[in-house]
Formats: structure tokens, sequence, C-alpha cells
């Protein structure tokens, strides 16, 4: 299995909802991110987790809030989020070679609006 | 922190000819180099990346060319079919493993 697997495909909720997104990658990758993307702009790293651990968190307003359950499973939960909050959620693995970086794979994303 | 400017935003080219997308990053820290393409509606996917310690690197119709000293990098597509087009990022990424800088992204079209 060389692909990372993202549900919901399409989520819409209201600000004062509670709702997860989830990614589940069997690459054996080590390194799982979430980045948010706005339309014809690039993505935008949120959090890095290595080894299961959250090792970058880009500065994201705490509504958003990050999971790593074990090393094949990230979620994302969003509570009270604001419109401006809609955009195309991606999650991406990488392996993890020492300090090298190295190709992320990416989801086919949640398109997230919020109303 | 990493800034990468990538140019140009815009691209359109007749089938066949050549297309090139240039990239500069500001950390001379920066080691790896990957190029991302996204269709419309899908998903970022890898298409070729470059180490630091390596000038050049091809793969088919895709080279992507590295200047340290510089500190710029290049996307070369050669004899560009319609499936070609979509947005192309290139992104640098350095010390801080698994962050990654992306530049604003170039639209390509090739025209029939």
């Amino acid at each position: 299995d060389t692909e990372v697997t993202q549900t919901p495909k399409h989520l819409v909720m209201g600000m004062t909802n509670k709702k997860s997104l989830k990614c589940e990658q069997h690459m054996g990758h080590r390194a799982m991110y979430w980045y948010k993307q706005k339309a014809k702009k690039p993505p935008e790293l949120m959090f890095v987790y290595s080894y299961e651990k959250l090792s970058i968190n880009e500065s994201v307003p705490s509504r958003f809030s990050p999971e790593c359950p074990n090393s094949s499973l990230l979620n994302l939960h969003l509570h009270a989020l604001q419109p401006e909050d809609s955009a195309l959620y991606l999650c991406a693995s990488s392996p993890v070679r020492g300090r090298l970086n190295t190709e992320a794979f990416f989801g086919q994303g949640t398109r997230l609006t919020v109303v | 922190g990493e800034n990468v400017e990538q140019h140009p935003s815009t691209l359109s080219v007749q089938e066949g000819d050549s297309a090139v997308i240039k990239c500069t990053y500001s950390d001379s820290a920066s080691n790896y180099f990957p190029w991302y393409k996204q269709e419309l509606g899908k998903r970022p996917q890898l298409i070729i990346d470059i180490r630091s310690n390596v000038g050049e690197k091809k793969d088919q119709r895709i080279a992507v060319t590295l200047n340290k000293t510089a500190k710029h990098f290049s996307l070369h597509i050669t004899e560009t079919q319609p499936e070609d087009s979509a947005v192309y990022f290139c992104a640098a990424s350095g010390a801080n493993a698994g962050k990654s800088t992306f530049g604003d992204g170039t639209t390509l079209t090739v025209k029939p």
C-alpha cells in the first residue's frame, strides 16, 4: 500500500461543531504532517509528528488539535472553527532517514467548509 | 526562516516545447529540494527531487538543476504534453528535518 488515505473527503461544519479529520498510511513512515492549502496557494505546514511525537507546531491556533495515536494514524480535531479556516487539509507522510529530509507522500485531502 | 521564491507564476507553452520554472531560496543550510505537481482537485505528488550534493538530476523528460552558490534551482520539462498541465510547486528543506518551505506555485498550461 503506497497511499495516504484521508477521511472524510468533504466536510461541512458549523462554527460550534466538533469534528475530526483522519489520516492513515501503511508505508511504515514515521513522520506525518498536516498541511492547510487555500485555493491557488501552496500547502502551508501546520504540524509535524516524528515517531508519534509532535515535533513542529507552526503556531497553529488551539482550535486545531492534532493527535497521533500510533505510527499509522494521524488525526486533526477541530473545534470552534471560523469561516476563514475553510480550506483543503492535506495529510502527508515521509520516511525518516536520520536528519535527512525526504519526499512527502500526500493524501487526497479533506475539503473543509466552515459555515 | 527559509524563504522560497518561484517564477513565473503562470507559464503557457505549445505542446512539444520546453518549460522552465525557477526557484530561489534564502537559507544556505537548505539541502533538499523537491518539486511537486498538483493537478486540479488532486493531491500534490513528487515528480523529482535533488539534494545539495548533486548539481543536476534527470528523469525522462524532467530534469532539475541546482546552483548552491547562487541559491537557486530549476525544473526543466522537455517535449511538453497536455497532461503536463498542472500547478508545480518547488520546496526547500534544511536543518529542521521535516519542515519544507514551498514556493507559491507555477500554473503550467500546455496547449495542444
